[in-house]
């Protein structure tokens, strides 16, 4: 098992672009999560899935959006990039009425 | 939103000395939960707590629920450098969402 992956690694972009950041676990879990985490300011959540075909708002949603594409992927995706958004992005899963969520490796964006 | 105050913002110690850490919140809870973030890594739950008092180890890791509810320690006996990195308290804050509210982080730096 690979248990959470996020693509890309890096990425570099400008002010005003759009990407999509992609998140793909394959431990059968229901729940998917989105957080952002800057110096300082531990992790904080951006949107969540808790089953396929519902997101929900976090802490922290503006300037993005999501979706759960199926039970295995939920992206993330930045419409116009802005350098607030510079930061490092950790996605998580979680199986249904288990603690535990399971970090993927982040994607560290940085917003010129 | 809630808030979960982390203590101390970082630790610089010696090989085989023993570590302490806390985190305190205004608001009561039923579980805490303490993670380990090494650099370029997400995230990995080491110890949670479900009742006040209760006294929970792994391995070198010692974990406190405090009996108001309202806190918690973390110790670490005989730190080693792979003790490294940075450890954060985190909080249910979703009900059964299982949306997490971190802390801050301690940022542990061990010299061998």
């Amino acid at each position: 098992n690979a248990g959470v992956t996020q693509t890309p690694k890096f990425q570099v972009l400008k002010t005003g672009q759009s990407m999509t950041l992609q998140c793909a676990q394959d431990m059968n879990h229901n729940s998917m999560y989105w957080y952002r985490q800057d110096p300082g300011m531990g992790l904080r959540l951006i949107y969540y899935s808790a089953s396929e075909g519902t997101t929900d708002k976090g802490e922290v949603p503006n300037g993005y959006n999501v979706s759960r594409l199926n039970k295995r992927e939920f992206s993330l995706r930045l419409e116009s990039a802005a350098p607030s958004q510079t930061s490092v992005y950790f996605c998580a899963s979680r199986l249904a009425d288990e603690e535990t969520q399971y970090f993927g490796p982040g994607t560290r964006l940085l917003v010129l | 939103g809630q808030q979960l105050n982390q203590s101390p913002q970082s630790m610089f110690i010696q090989e085989g000395e023993d570590v302490s850490m806390n985190c305190t919140s205004s608001s009561i809870f039923n579980t805490w939960l303490w993670y380990k973030q090494e650099p370029g890594e997400g995230p990995v739950l080491l110890i949670a707590l479900y009742k006040a008092g209760e006294l929970t180890s792994n391995g070198r890791l010692t974990a406190q629920f405090g009996i108001t509810r309202k806190d918690s320690f973390l110790n670490i006996s005989a730190s080693i450098p792979s003790d490294v990195g940075i450890y954060f308290c985190a909080q249910n804050s979703g009900g059964s969402n299982y949306k997490l509210t971190f802390g801050k982080g301690t940022l542990l730096t061990v010299n061998p």
